[in-house]
């Protein structure tokens, strides 16, 4: 399958902090995508990364890939309470994706 | 539609019971996802449908459960003789087939409560 495996399972920080949220993968990949999700209701996608792009920005969104790692990392600068949410990874590159269990981030006002 | 849509949002039946639970994709995306999401969980893929293929039902957890996807748009989820473990948000996602590019766009989920 193409799971990705999201680290921290939970985050905790305050207003204003940054938070990075880690995402470890098996097999080779075509793209990583990361998804967010409020509520426990439906994903939103947020940001896809390349196999052959090592950085890609999205407002204040920044995410990493390390193929040789097969690890890929999200940034959440100056974060809002707002931001909290479920933030899932997951491979593209075959004809289906599949979750993790994702990393909790609460940002505490 | 501007979105994938599911019914009902939320669905409270009896252990024992049939339910259906529907989703409408975005027009135009040929592969259909049906996810579960249990309390606290993370998601838990359950059938994918692409095209005409066949469709991938490697995950589902029973034989009570089956989807059907009609005319490659809507598709139904069916949970037969339900228990209360199968309580669950159910999500739907539609994509565009494609290898290189598949953001998956997800509805607002089927809250089920067995009781």
């Amino acid at each position: 399958s193409q799971q990705g495996e999201e680290d921290p399972q939970a985050l905790s920080i305050q207003e204003g902090e940054n938070a990075t949220m880690n995402c470890s993968y098996k097999t080779s990949i075509n793209n990583l995508q990361w998804y967010r999700q409020n509520s426990g209701r439906g994903l939103v996608h947020l940001i896809l990364i390349r196999s052959n792009e090592r950085e890609k920005h999205s407002g204040r969104l920044r995410v990493t890939l390390d193929t040789s790692k097969k690890s890929s990392s999200l940034l959440i600068t100056a974060s809002r309470a707002a931001d909290t949410a479920s933030y899932f990874c997951s491979q593209g590159g075959s004809e289906k994706l599949v979750f993790g269990k994702g990393t909790k981030l609460t940002v505490n006002p | 539609g501007a979105g994938v849509s599911q019914s009902p949002s939320n669905k409270v039946t009896e252990k024992g019971k049939d339910v259906e639970l529907r989703c409408d994709p975005i027009s135009g995306h040929t592969a259909l996802y049906w996810y579960r999401q249990s309390l606290g969980q993370g998601l838990e893929f359950l059938i994918y449908f692409q095209g005409n293929s066949a469709p991938d039902k490697s995950g589902l957890p029973s034989d009570r459960f089956s989807a059907e996807r009609t005319g490659g748009s809507v598709s139904t989820l069916t949970i037969q003789r339900t228990q209360q473990e199968d309580s669950a948000v159910y999500l739907c996602a539609s994509s565009e087939w494609s290898r290189a590019y598949n953001e998956q766009f997800f509805g607002p989920g089927t809250r089920l409560t067995v009781l």
